[in-house]
């Protein structure tokens, strides 16, 4: 499965916007970029996946490079509850499983 | 949406013994999987559960260690084996409703200690 990087750790302000930067440059054509995010002492929930194009969905934007070799996952106003670990997941199409790398921990600062 | 509850949500167990490990769907999902994840790390997949067959276990992980069944498409069973404390971990199961994974959902977890 193709890997993905991402920082360690991010720290935002309260009620500022929030990118979260994921790097895989060996994804393949028929790879979804998905993401998840495990809030403390939870189970991951999902939060938007792509595939080419940017999306838009009620918790965050996922900005797609053209190339794919990265991506974006923008919080539009970071709240106290969106501090959580954030996963970027390569998904290939038809595959049913996912493979959870090490994710980046965010931090709000009220 | 999939709404997924897991029993026990914790337990403390002592070396040598099993723990099954309840995984409840609200809706019919079409595939189910079991995680593990260790403290303060990622989850790792163990298996996934299929429904009147055998699950499929990743690298690393075998049925008699931890034996899974799925009788329907709507639960799951996770056993851990002839514990040890290196399986103390938080194990979570998950479901996709759809035939591909656009969205997978996952229960809350269950914390387990072995002393």
């Amino acid at each position: 499965d193709a890997k993905t990087t991402q920082p360690n750790s991010m720290e935002s302000n309260e009620e500022e916007p929030v990118h979260l930067p994921c790097n895989h440059s060996t994804i393949s054509g028929t790879d979804y970029i998905h993401w998840y995010r495990q809030l403390p002492s939870q189970g991951p929930e999902y939060v938007i996946h792509g595939l080419t194009s940017n999306v838009n969905n009620r918790m965050a934007s996922l900005a797609i490079a053209e190339d794919r070799k990265s991506s974006t996952l923008i919080l539009h106003r970071a709240t106290l509850r969106d501090a959580a670990v954030y996963y970027c997941i390569l998904n290939r199409t038809g595959a049913n499983n996912l493979f959870f790398g090490t994710g980046t921990r965010l931090t709000v600062i009220p | 949406s999939a709404v997924i509850s897991q029993k026990p949500s914790r337990d403390i167990c002592q070396r040598g013994t099993s723990l099954t490990i309840q995984c409840q769907v609200d809706s019919q999902v079409t595939m189910m999987f079991w995680y593990r994840q260790q403290p303060g790390q990622s989850l790792t997949l163990i298996a996934t559960a299929n429904q009147g067959s055998e699950a499929t276990y990743e690298s690393g992980f075998v049925i008699d260690k931890f034996p899974i069944s799925r009788p329907n498409l709507t639960f799951s069973t996770l056993t851990v084996s002839n514990m040890s404390p290196e399986d103390s971990s938080i194990y979570l199961c998950s479901g996709t409703p759809g035939p591909r994974t656009d969205t997978q959902y996952f229960g809350p977890g269950t914390r387990l200690t072995v002393l």
